[in-house]
């Protein structure tokens, strides 16, 4: 099944304490990205990967780093995570084309930083 | 840089009948897509139709269908014979249809949609 996997999917922390979300696609995709969903703002772009070794900064990236090593893994790292982190997290999936494409989305993980 | 606004953070309807929802958004760019997403409760993003700006037609699907009007940069939704199952947050997606931006997607703030038996 095409599928975009992450894990945790609920995760509390605590300030400062080190932690990754893993996100893996099966679907051969180059492209790869992480969201944050806050309450009144919708989805916001934390960094996107085009492909292997190939990442950059989206929309909202302080506080976070990503790594591409692999085509089908994409893990968003927080080194010292902060209150203001807690969020929901999406990582998504798709071909790198100039045409449409369709994303494909994981499940989400919820993140609480106490 | 581009925009989406969703100026209706909550809808309700009653089942049965038809809602429009509105999505406004700001570019300078001529080639991109449009995208309406479902987040049921369960959190998952389901995507329910898409607009590609280069098309006069309107998108539907099935009870699903979009308004496009390009040169007032509005895509709204309008979901007919509404359903119980449609209660979800909608978000509105802009994508460029630039091959330097990727697939990178802009998302509407949401609007809240509720089924009323």
């Amino acid at each position: 099944e095409a599928q975009v996997t992450q894990n945790p999917r609920y995760l509390i922390t605590v300030t400062g304490k080190k932690l990754t979300v893993t996100c893996s696609q099966n679907m051969n995709h180059e492209y790869m990205s992480w969201y944050r969903q806050d309450p009144g703002l919708g989805l916001r772009q934390i960094y996107y990967s085009m492909n292997v070794e190939v990442t950059d900064k989206g929309d909202v990236p302080e506080g976070y780093k990503v790594s591409r090593k692999e085509k089908r893994n994409f893990p968003l790292i927080l080194e010292s995570p902060s209150p203001n982190q807690t969020s929901l997290y999406f990582c998504a999936s798709s071909f790198w084309t100039s045409s449409y494409n369709e994303q494909f989305f994981g499940p989400g993980t919820r993140l609480t930083v106490l | 840089a581009q925009t989406v606004t969703q100026s209706q953070p909550e809808m309700s309807v009653q089942e049965a009948e038809t809602v429009t929802l509105s999505c406004t958004y700001d570019t300078s760019e001529s080639d991109y897509y449009l995208f309406w997403y479902k987040q049921p409760p369960s959190r998952q993003m389901i995507l329910v139709i898409r607009q590609e700006a280069y098309k006069q037609q309107n998108a539907t699907e099935n009870r699903f269908s979009v308004n496009f009007q390009k040169a007032a940069k509005s895509f709204s939704l309008k979901i007919s014979d509404s359903q119980l199952g449609d209660a979800a947050m909608y978000f509105c997606a802009y994508r460029s249809g630039g091959r330097t931006s990727g697939s990178r997607l802009t998302f509407g703030e949401g609007t809240q949609l509720t089924v009323n038996p």
